[in-house]
C-alpha cells in the first residue's frame, strides 16, 4: 500500500534560517503530493501541491520538487519567521472515486526570535 | 476559499454519554467528507469516508457501531461517538472533497474529552 516518510522532529531553527523536511513516498503509478500545515489547536491547511514530476509547488516562501526518480517531496524554505512555527505533513493522494490522503507521521518546526 | 467549518470545537463529556460532531462545507458541495482522528504528536488516522446519500465506508480498526457517520446533504456530514470512554478522547478533523475532486478542505477540528 501507498506510505508516506517524513523527517522526524522536532526541528528547531534560528529566525531566518534554512529550512528542510525530508519527505519520501512510497506508491503505485503518479500520485499527487501535497504539503499541509498545522498550527497549534487548528485544523490542517494545504501549503502546497505537485500533481507531477517535476512539478515545483510553491507558497508563502516554501517550496518542494516532485522528483520521481528519488520518489521525494521536500519541503524547503530559504529564510524561516518565528510565524512558521508549526507541524508540517507530507502527504499524497491518486486519482479515482475515494482520493484518500495518505499522510507521514508530521515534523514539528519551531522557529526561535 | 473553500471552508469548511466543525461544532463544536471543543467538547468534554462523562463515560458513557454520546457526543454529535457536525462537518459543514459552508460554501461549496461536497460529495464526500472524510473522518479523521489524531492523538497528540500523531498524524492523521483515517476513520471513514463519507458519501452524501450513502453509508460511510469505515477503514480497519473502526468500530462503525462506536462512531456513527451520516451524510445526509451535500453540505452536512455528522459523527456521533456513542457510549464514549475516556480512550475516545481525541482531537477529530473532518474534511471536504468539492464537487470536481481536486482537493479536500479541512475543518478547524474538535477536542473531544471524556472524562
Amino acid at each position: 500500500g501507498d506510505s508516506v516518510t517524513q523527517m522526524e522532529g522536532p526541528v528547531t531553527l534560528s529566525e531566518e534560517a534554512f529550512l528542510t523536511i525530508n519527505c519520501t513516498y512510497t506508491a503505485t503509478g503518479y500520485p499527487s503530493l501535497f504539503w499541509y500545515v498545522q498550527y497549534p489547536g487548528e485544523g490542517l491547511q494545504l501549503l502546497l501541491k505537485a500533481t507531477k514530476a517535476d512539478d515545483k509547488g510553491s507558497n508563502k516562501g516554501f517550496e518542494a520538487t516532485y522528483r520521481k526518480e528519488t520518489t521525494s517531496f521536500h519541503l524547503e524554505k530559504g529564510s524561516v519567521q518565528v510565524s512558521d512555527s508549526a507541524v508540517y505533513f507530507c502527504a499524497l493522494t491518486h486519482s479515482g472515486s475515494a482520493r484518500q490522503l495518505t499522510f507521514g507521521s508530521g515534523t514539528q518546526l519551531t522557529v526561535l526570535p | 476559499g473553500a471552508v469548511v467549518s466543525q461544532h463544536p470545537s471543543r467538547v468534554i463529556c462523562k463515560s458513557g454519554t454520546s457526543v454529535k460532531i457536525e462537518c459543514r462545507s459552508l460554501d461549496f458541495q461536497a460529495t464526500t467528507m472524510f473522518w479523521y482522528r489524531q492523538f497528540p504528536k500523531q498524524s492523521l488516522m483515517l476513520m471513514a469516508t463519507s458519501n452524501e446519500g450513502s453509508k460511510a465506508t469505515y477503514e480497519q480498526g473502526v468500530e462503525k457501531d462506536k462512531f456513527l457517520i451520516n451524510h445526509a446533504s451535500l453540505t452536512l456530514s455528522t459523527l456521533t461517538v456513542t457510549s464514549a470512554h475516556p480512550e475516545d478522547s481525541s482531537f477529530y478533523i473532518c474534511s471536504a472533497r468539492d464537487l470536481r475532486g481536486a482537493e479536500q478542505f479541512f475543518g478547524p477540528g474538535t477536542r473531544l474529552t471524556v472524562l
